[in-house]
């Protein structure tokens, strides 16, 4: 399968704070995810996007599809963006391929 | 519209017991999905259902089991339960079989085997 890779690893910011997360993934994609994990378990879609650029909010990602990488940008970060950040992709597959995640922490 | 729903929220089981996870699909969706996720790891696919028949499986053994019903809620059955069966089970919905659908996630039933 698709192998996907998320840096930094664990990530520390101060509120306020802008923050770049990266993923890479080794096949071109058909389905690309962005997801945030609560406390509690629960993933949240942020974002559909094997391709292009979307904003929501102060979230947004970029899809630069032909050269395998992906960005979740977070602007002026808050504390309730903590959490576990998943890139997840397929290549025709029907499963989603997940990454090791990005842990964010935002301090007050 | 509903999202997607999983019970129980939390079990604690003993090594070589069986336990059976259910899941409620999205509202119009008919393709669930079952992901393990062991602690600080990124969820790793178990297998997938399409109108009642299973569509993929990843790397699991057997005694990894699942089923979904006409109504497309499914049930994940794991048979003699080993310590490393411990994690985070989730279940996720989408709209059909196809790879471009959104995969939405349900909370997830947490099992501890001792």
């Amino acid at each position: 399968g698709i192998q996907v890779e998320q840096s930094p690893p664990d990530l520390i910011l101060q509120e306020g704070a802008n923050s770049t997360l990266r993923c890479n993934f080794s096949d071109s994609v058909n389905n690309l995810q962005w997801f945030h994990q609560n406390p509690w378990g629960q993933l949240i879609n942020l974002f559909y996007i094997p391709s292009g650029t979307k904003q929501n909010g102060r979230l947004s990602a970029t899809t630069v599809a032909t050269e395998r990488y992906s960005l979740l940008y977070i602007s002026s970060s808050q504390t309730t963006d903590s959490g576990v950040y998943f890139c997840a992709a397929k290549t025709g597959a029907n499963n989603l391929f997940f990454g090791t995640g990005t842990r964010l922490t935002v301090i007050p | 519209e509903t999202g997607v729903t999983q019970s129980p929220t939390h079990l604690i089981k003993t090594r070589g017991q069986q336990v059976t996870l259910r899941c409620s699909s999205q509202s119009g969706h008919n393709t669930v999905s079952w992901y393990q996720q062991a602690l600080g790891q990124g969820p790793q696919f178990i297998f997938q259902y399409y109108r009642e028949e299973e569509n993929g499986r990843g790397n699991f053994p057997p005694r990894f089991s699942g089923l979904q019903f006409p109504n497309y809620s499914s049930e994940l059955n794991v048979n003699a339960l080993e310590l490393d069966d411990s994690a985070l089970y989730l279940c996720a919905s989408s709209l059909s079989g196809r790879a471009t659908d959104t995969q939405y996630f349900g909370p997830g039933t947490r099992l501890t085997v001792l």
